[in-house]
C-alpha cells in the first residue's frame, strides 16, 4: 500500500528567505509523485511532478523538488519566497496499476511573512 | 479551455437530506476522480471513473454514498440522508488517460455544510 506522510503542518517564513516542504513517501512499487498547491476557496494547482528520469524537477512559480528513492523523499524547495505563495501544498503519490488514484499527505500550510 | 467545473460551488442542507454534486470535467478527458476534504485534511479518494465505469469505488464511507457518470462527462455524486460527518469539500478532477502518470486537474470543489 502506498502513503505519504507530510511532517509539518505549518511552515512559517519571512518574505524572500529560502523554503523547504518536506515529503516522505512509502510504496512498494514504481510511484509517480505530485506537489498541488491550494489558495483558499480553490481547488488544487500542480505545481511539479516527477514521472521518470532526472531527479531533479522544476515547476511553477520557482518551485523544485528532488526526488530521493533511497530516502523514500520527495522535498519541495522554493530559494525566495513571496507573499503570494502563501497557501497550502499538498504532496501525492500514485502509481502504475489498480486505479491510479492519489494518495495525499495531510498538506503544510507554508505562510509567508512580511 | 475550460477547466473542470464543479456546482454547486456551496451547498447548506440540514441533516438527513439528500444532496446532488455535480462535476463537469475537462472536455476529452476520459478518467474522473471524487476526492473529499474535510476540514484541515489532506484529501481522500472516494471514487473513479474510467469513461462511464467505475473499477473503484472502494474510498465511498457507506452506503449512502453513490456517483454515476454519464456520456463520459458528466459525474454526479449523491449522499443521501446527509449527516453531520459529511460536511466537507467535495472535488473533482479528470484526467486526460488513465495511468498514475497523468497529472490530475482539479476543480473548485464543493463545500458542503450540515446544520
Amino acid at each position: 500500500a502506498q502513503s505519504v506522510t507530510q511532517l509539518d503542518s505549518q511552515v512559517p517564513v519571512f518574505e524572500e528567505a529560502p523554503v523547504e516542504l518536506r515529503c516522505n513517501y512509502s510504496s512498494s512499487v514504481s510511484v509517480y509523485l505530485f506537489w498541488y498547491v491550494q489558495y483558499p476557496n480553490q481547488g488544487l494547482q500542480l505545481l511539479l511532478k516527477y514521472l521518470s528520469g532526472s531527479t531533479l524537477v522544476k515547476g511553477i512559480n520557482g518551485f523544485e523538488a528532488e526526488f530521493n528513492k533511497s530516502q523514500t523523499s520527495f522535498h519541495l524547495r522554493k530559494p525566495s519566497v513571496h507573499i503570494s505563495d502563501t497557501a497550502e501544498y499538498f504532496c501525492a503519490v500514485s502509481g502504475d496499476s489498480g486505479t491510479y488514484k492519489y494518495i495525499f499527505g495531510t498538506g503544510t500550510r507554508l505562510k509567508v511573512l512580511a | 479551455g475550460a477547466g473542470v467545473s464543479q456546482s454547486p460551488s456551496n451547498k447548506v442542507t440540514e441533516k438527513g437530506k439528500d444532496v446532488e454534486l455535480r462535476c463537469d470535467p475537462i472536455s476529452g478527458h476520459t478518467a474522473l476522480y471524487w476526492y473529499r476534504q474535510r476540514l484541515g485534511q489532506g484529501l481522500e479518494f472516494l471514487i473513479y471513473f474510467q469513461g462511464n465505469s467505475a473499477p473503484d469505488k472502494s474510498g465511498l464511507p457507506s452506503d449512502r454514498f453513490s456517483a454515476e457518470r454519464t456520456g463520459e462527462s458528466v459525474s454526479t455524486l449523491t449522499i443521501q440522508r446527509t449527516q453531520q460527518e459529511d460536511s466537507a469539500v467535495y472535488l473533482c478532477a479528470s484526467s486526460p488517460r488513465t495511468g498514475g502518470s497523468q497529472p490530475q486537474h482539479f476543480g473548485d470543489g464543493t463545500r458542503l455544510s450540515i446544520l
